[in-house]
């Protein structure tokens, strides 16, 4: 079965970026996905098809996907942006997510 | 706006089964799929499956096959998940979510499911 692999921890300090990278076979020739959940929260779509951000997602958020690796972008991250970050692609007609990125903002 | 409203909390016992309920608010009930997604407490978000709201068709993850049972009532515009032969590893939070554009865009507020003797 097809798999996502995610780091799963990332630190970065306020203002500063952030990277969280999602790598599966090919993902590059696939549409990914990225959601952010916060503690007791349900995840909330950030980036799709690539590099879209849905309505009331900062700029802030930016996605690239290519040859084996998806790779979030936070710029200038801020406190509240301190969540678990899930990828997530297809695979034939099933659903496949990371294992998920805890993002720490020290 | 549109928006997906779960049914509440659940507790079950070994070995029953549990149904989940997702009502849908604000658009075409007919025009999205509707994905069931659970999270088991401090882990990862885990696919179980999809369901066509328009024909009821339905694609389930291979590791639920068998057990789990999605449908929809188009007169409510709910969609219904049923997951059977509970055990205690299916403790966890389930979420019922829109698809668009290959991605999981509306999310239900999710629905605590504990099983325990």
């Amino acid at each position: 079965s097809y798999e996502l692999t995610q780091p799963p921890s990332v630190s970065v300090s306020p203002g500063q970026t952030a990277s969280i990278t999602c790598s599966g076979d090919k993902l590059g020739n696939k549409y990914a996905s990225w959601y952010q959940q916060r503690p007791g929260q349900s995840p909330v779509l950030v980036i799709h098809q690539y590099n879209k951000r849905p309505s009331g997602i900062p700029e802030r958020f930016s996605g690239a996907n290519s040859g084996n690796t998806a790779t979030l972008t936070i710029s200038g991250t801020q406190a509240m942006d301190e969540a678990d970050y899930y990828c997530q692609a297809w695979d034939s007609s099933d659903v496949v997510f990371g294992g998920g990125t805890k993002l720490t903002v020290l | 706006q549109v928006q997906l409203v779960q049914s509440g909390a659940e507790v079950k016992k070994p070995g029953a089964s549990v149904k989940v309920s997702c009502k849908a608010s604000g658009y075409t009930f007919t025009r999205y799929h509707i994905h069931w997604v659970r999270q088991a407490p401090g882990q990862g978000l885990e696919w179980m499956g999809i369901i066509n709201p328009s024909d009821g068709g339905t694609g389930y993850a291979q590791k639920f096959q068998g057990r789990v049972t999605m449908t929809r009532d188009t007169s409510t515009s709910t969609v219904y998940m049923e997951l059977s032969s509970l055990k205690s590893e299916d403790t966890a939070v389930y979420y019922c979510a829109r698809v668009e554009f290959q991605a999981l865009h509306i999310w239900g507020q999710g629905t605590m499911v504990t099983v325990s003797s």
